[in-house]
């Protein structure tokens, strides 16, 4: 069945370090591709998508390519903030139905 | 609109015991599901609603029930509480449009544990 795979955390960095979290996916056909944020305390919220091979998703500084290639969905940001700390999942739909896999989550601590 | 809300926050529930964990949403959205966060785990998926009067199983079903008689709301029974069920429990949502991604929208959760 369809599955993701994200690096495992905690991820600890400085203010205004360079960050990328893994993320592999499993599925068949064209999934479509997302990261969604946990704030502490709050739900999930969606941070970018991609629906299509090459597609890349953006959103406040994140950045992250659809890649069938290698079946990657990395996320990235050029200088983080203290304010990303959070969770970070990754996350597919499948073809030929709404229902979601997420990965276990990337927890980023981020210092001043 | 408030999107999507979820009663109570907390709870503490004896082994045993049963309760309705409420979620409902303003936006008009078909699909609705209910998840569980556990350490490590990430979201584990329990029941879903594809629209009014149409539900299935996910992939922890097990000790949970839920019906959906409206659109808005989609409410999660804990039958018998056990230990196992303490949690964080989200509810979304998600549109159905021609061409949608079906990203979801999530409420705050309700945090769950039982003695």
């Amino acid at each position: 069945g369809d599955s993701v795979t994200q690096m495992e955390g905690p991820v600890t960095l400085s203010e205004e370090a360079f960050l990328t979290i893994n993320c592999t996916y499993t599925a068949t056909g064209y999934p479509s591709l997302f990261w969604y944020v946990q704030y502490p305390g709050e739900g999930l919220q969606l941070l970018l998508k991609a629906t299509k091979a090459d597609d890349k998703g953006s959103n406040k500084g994140f950045e992250a390519t659809y890649r069938k290639e290698t079946t990657s969905f990395h996320l990235e940001k050029g200088s983080v903030q203290v304010s990303d700390s959070a969770v970070y999942f990754c996350a597919l739909r499948g073809t030929g139905g709404f229902k979601t896999i997420f990965g276990a989550g990337t927890r980023l601590f981020v210092k001043a | 609109n408030a999107g999507v809300t979820q009663t109570p926050k907390f709870q503490v529930l004896k082994t045993g015991q049963s309760m309705t964990l409420q979620c409902a949403q303003d936006m008009n959205h078909e699909y609705m599901s209910w998840y569980r966060q556990d350490p490590g785990m990430g979201l584990r998926l329990i029941h879903y609603s594809v629209g009014a009067g149409i539900t299935d199983q996910g992939e922890v079903p097990n000790g949970y029930n839920v019906s959906r008689s409206t659109t808005e709301d989609f409410p999660l029974r804990l039958l018998s509480a056990a230990p196992s069920q303490t949690s964080v429990y989200f509810c979304a949502s998600s549109p159905r449009e021609a061409g949608s991604s079906y990203e979801q929208y999530f409420g705050p959760g309700t945090r769950l544990t039982v003695t």
